[in-house]
């Protein structure tokens, strides 16, 4: 079982460029997410998706965007990248729409803008 | 927001000891918490969770407390092993929210 699969692992962005960040599941997961983790601090929500068809705001969802592009993909772009949202991301899914299951992560994403 | 806190950023124990890892939360109506595991370069592992109508759950060397009154959270891992470093991360969800709010993390560090 290959679980939450995020690509790519590492990307260096320019101040400005855009890229998608992927994300697949296959556990049959209804809800998914994507958050960031900056040093020393807990992971953040960026936005999620309680199931196929719907997305909604997290916690910190200014400069991105999302798709659920099917009930096992969920990416997440950034427009116009800036230095901020150097991060490691991480996309996570769980089987309950109403969130309060447990969550399984995939191996994150370090992204870097300069 | 709502804040999830940790009183101890870093710990180090003794290989064999128990450790005890410590959560505060400040959402009353956090009903549903949950102790996850990150190790270096790795996303974040499930480790046990505990909803809101119990005060105590075991698992496999691992137990959570819950006390509700003091919202407070705590993580006993029993006989603590090298392979048990990491930095552990408390979340909580309320029912009527829509995500879970992480803490900072502890860094644990077993000494062999």
């Amino acid at each position: 079982n290959a679980g939450v699969t995020q690509t790519p692992k590492f990307q260096v962005l320019k101040t400005g460029q855009s890229m998608t960040l992927q994300c697949a599941q296959d556990m049959n997961h209804n809800s998914m997410y994507w958050y960031r983790q900056d040093p020393g601090m807990g992971l953040r929500l960026i936005y999620y998706s309680a199931s196929e068809g719907t997305t909604d705001k997290g916690e910190v969802p200014n400069g991105y965007n999302v798709s659920r592009l099917n009930k096992r993909e969920f990416s997440l772009r950034l427009e116009s990248a800036a230095p901020s949202q150097t991060s490691v991301y991480f996309c996570a899914s769980s089987q309950s729409r109403t969130l309060n299951t447990e969550a399984f992560f995939g191996q994150g994403t370090r992204l870097t803008v300069v | 927001g709502e804040s999830v806190g940790l009183h101890l950023p870093t710990l180090s124990v003794q290989e064999g000891d128990n450790s005890i890892i410590n959560c505060a939360y400040s959402n009353s109506a956090s009903d549903y918490f949950i102790w996850y595991k990150q190790e270096s370069g790795k996303g974040p592992q499930f480790i046990i969770d505990i909803r809101s109508n119990m005060d105590k759950r075991q698992g496999q060397r691992v137990t959570v407390l819950l006390n509700k009154t003091v919202k407070h959270l705590s993580l006993q891992i029993a006989a603590t092993q090298p392979g048990d470093s990491a930095v552990y991360f408390c979340a909580e969800n309320a029912n009527t929210g829509n995500q879970f709010y992480f803490g900072t993390g502890t860094s644990l560090t077993v000494i062999p």
